[in-house]
């Protein structure tokens, strides 16, 4: 079982420059989430996707966008690299609340 | 501002000693869960709690949820090097939303 699947897990980027981060799950689950992970912050949710076709800000939402483009896949877009997006970016998905929410390995960023 | 303030946010301990670690809010959430993380993995969940009150054991590992919903507790007894890691709380916030801590790094010494 692959669960969620992100990619890629490393990447440095310069300021100004744009990239996508992507992710698929394979639980055909209806929820999913992008969380970035700084130290001492614990996760913060920049965006969600509570089904296919919709979207909604989460707690840090400024410099990103998202897409959701079919149940399995949710990206997440940075169109202008700044330094302060130096994090670990976490995809998850989630079949509905009170259940698990699966998260993938992580992307881990650098913006210089 | 944090939502969800764990403490401690560092613990260093021999292995056998138990230990308590705290997740405080001032807002009531519907359900919370405890999730452990290591380096270069996502969180995986432990426990979901959602009465108020409620207790739940997982082996060495207790959890438990305060009456008015506000905060939770995670105690392990006679801790195992094994037990090291990142320890979070989050709390669902509606239908969609998990808010988590900042969580809590645990480190057992052999």
């Amino acid at each position: 079982n692959a669960g969620v699947t992100q990619t890629p897990k490393f990447q440095v980027l310069k300021t100004g420059q744009s990239m996508t981060l992507q992710c698929a799950q394979d639980m055909n689950h209806n929820s999913m989430y992008w969380y970035r992970q700084d130290p001492g912050m614990g996760l913060r949710l920049i965006y969600y996707s509570a089904s296919e076709g919709t979207t909604d800000k989460g707690e840090v939402p400024n410099g990103y966008n998202v897409s959701r483009l079919n149940k399995r896949e949710f990206s997440l877009r940075l169109e202008s690299a700044a330094p302060s997006q130096t994090s670990v970016y976490f995809c998850a998905s989630r079949y509905r609340v009170l259940l698990e929410t699966f998260f993938g390995q992580g992307t881990r960023l650098t913006v210089v | 501002t944090q939502l969800l303030e764990q403490s401690p946010q560092f613990l260093s301990i021999q292995e056998g000693e138990n230990l308590t670690v705290y997740c405080n809010s001032s807002s009531v959430f519907s359900s919370l869960q405890w999730y452990r993380q290591e380096p270069g993995e996502g969180p995986v969940l432990l426990v979901t709690v959602v009465t108020g009150g409620e207790v739940k054991k997982l082996k060495r590992l207790t959890f438990q949820f305060g009456d008015a919903r506000k905060d939770s507790s995670l105690h392990i007894t006679a801790a195992q090097p094994g037990d090291t890691g990142l320890y979070l709380c989050a709390g669902a916030k509606g239908a969609q939303k998990l808010v988590f801590g900042q969580g809590t790094r645990l480190t057992i010494n052999p």
